[in-house]
């Protein structure tokens, strides 16, 4: 499984866009990039995967490089509720979490 | 999409004893897992369990401490075996559902408590 490295905490204000970096050097030709969020007292929520270029969908864009050894999850517009820990997760079935970024927004 | 519901939410237990967890699903599922969540820090996977096979633990599980029924496509128990306090954690079941893309459903979590 690749190891995932993202920053440990961010924070941002309401309306702001939030973009969380996370490496993955090792990743392997066939390892998809999926991000998780997860409230307190929650099970993580998909909120999005790609493999290649750009992806986007009503909550979050996901951009990964040609050499997919990175990919930035972007938040526009944030809003207190947004107030989580997100994982960057990258293989196929079998997830191994690294430790998340706590994304925190204030008023 | 996939709901799952698990039972209990949470339970505080004595030392030496053993918790079964169940884990429903409303939809059948092949591929189901079973994660630990120790307070404050990332979850980690103790075990895969599919319909019709032996669960497959990962480094650190073994199966005496932590046994695993998979008896339907909607259905899975973990049990948590002869407890101790470091086994307080938050448990949590997920599944992958079927699509073209690898999402992973999870669980609301039991929380445990051994004293």
């Amino acid at each position: 499984l690749a190891k995932t490295t993202q920053p440990i905490s961010m924070d941002s204000y309401e309306g702001q866009e939030v973009n969380i970096t996370c490496s993955h050097n090792n990743i392997a030709t066939n390892d998809y990039i999926t991000w998780y969020q997860q409230f307190p007292s929650q099970g993580p929520r998909f909120i999005i995967q790609g493999y290649k270029t750009k992806v986007t969908n009503e909550v979050a864009s996901l951009f990964i490089p040609a050499d997919r050894k990175s990919s930035t999850l972007s938040l526009p517009r944030v809003s207190l509720s947004d107030t989580a820990v997100y994982y960057c997760l990258v293989g196929d079935y079998k997830l191994s979490f690294g430790a998340g970024t706590t994304v925190t927004v204030r008023a | 999409s996939a709901v799952i519901s698990q039972k209990p939410s949470r339970d505080i237990c004595q030392r030496g004893t053993s918790l079964t967890i169940q884990c429903q699903v409303d939809s059948q599922v092949t591929m189901m897992f079973w994660y630990r969540q120790q307070p404050g820090q990332s979850l980690t996977l103790i075990a895969t369990a599919n319909q019709g096979s032996e669960a497959t633990y990962e480094s650190g599980f073994v199966i005496d401490k932590f046994p695993i029924s998979r008896p339907n496509l909607t259905f899975s128990t973990l049990t948590v075996s002869n407890m101790s306090p470091e086994d307080s954690s938050i448990y949590l079941c997920s599944v992958r559902a079927g699509g073209p893309i690898y999402e992973q459903f999870f669980g609301p979590g039991t929380r445990l408590t051994v004293l």
